[in-house]
């Protein structure tokens, strides 16, 4: 019963190159979100999304950052033209559907990226 | 000020020592999660609840909905207890992944 996946674990990009991470929820789950931890701060919702729809993306900048949940494969945080400041550990969580009032997460390892 | 506020920041403990840990919010909400996050930085969730109190071998959750006070107790602590502890919430209107996060409390425990 493997529990949420992330990949790359690690990410090394340059300034200007584009940045994937990738999230695979548990199995069962449709619901995936998105939280970015800066070094030395709290943890940041970005986005939450359902299979090919997104609920919420408040919590994401407006430009460079897209996320997706296509019917098939991984949920994508992608992020262009990369610059220092988004240097940071991104996380994925899942939850089943809403069945009951109140759903708990289930977090990935999460993705450590660093911008050069 | 943050609308999630946790008490005290670090703590250092000794081994078989009970440990409370205290989160403050200052929004209405439905659901107030406590997350580990180990030394490697991987994401656990302890609790999630609404109402009361919860108990998970040594760990126990408890809310006061009109305070807007939440506790996270550990009996016993040990060594491999050491970690950042996180409480978040999820406010009222707000998505089920809209979590607001305090900034964690490290605990060390010391054999």
């Amino acid at each position: 019963n493997a529990g949420v996946m992330q990949n790359p674990r690690h990410l090394v990009r340059r300034r200007g190159q584009e940045a994937r991470l990738r999230c695979s929820p548990m199995k069962g789950h449709s619901h995936v979100y998105w939280y970015r931890q800066l070094p030395e701060e709290g943890l940041k919702f970005m986005v939450y999304l359902q299979k090919e729809n997104i609920i919420d993306e408040s919590g994401m900048p407006k430009e460079r950052f897209s996320a997706e949940f296509p019917k098939e494969g991984p949920s994508i945080l992608r992020i262009q033209q990369v610059v220092r400041g988004d240097s940071a550990a991104y996380f994925c969580a899942s939850s089943p559907p809403p069945g009951v009032p109140y759903n708990e997460q289930f977090f990935g390892p999460g993705t450590r990226l660093t911008v050069l | 000020k943050n609308e999630v506020e946790q008490s005290p920041q670090n703590l250092t403990a000794q081994e078989g020592e009970f440990i409370t840990i205290n989160c403050s919010y200052s929004v209405g909400i439905s659901a107030l999660h406590w997350l580990q996050q180990h030394p490697g930085g991987g994401i656990v969730s302890l609790f999630m609840l609404s109402s009361g109190k919860k108990k998970h071998g040594r760990l126990i959750a408890t809310i006061n909905i009109q305070e807007k006070h939440s506790s996270l107790h550990i009996t016993a602590s040990h060594p491999r207890d050491s970690a950042v502890y996180i409480c978040a919430v999820r406010s009222y209107g707000g998505s089920q992944g809209n979590l607001i996060f305090g900034k964690g409390t490290k605990l060390s425990v010391k054999p």
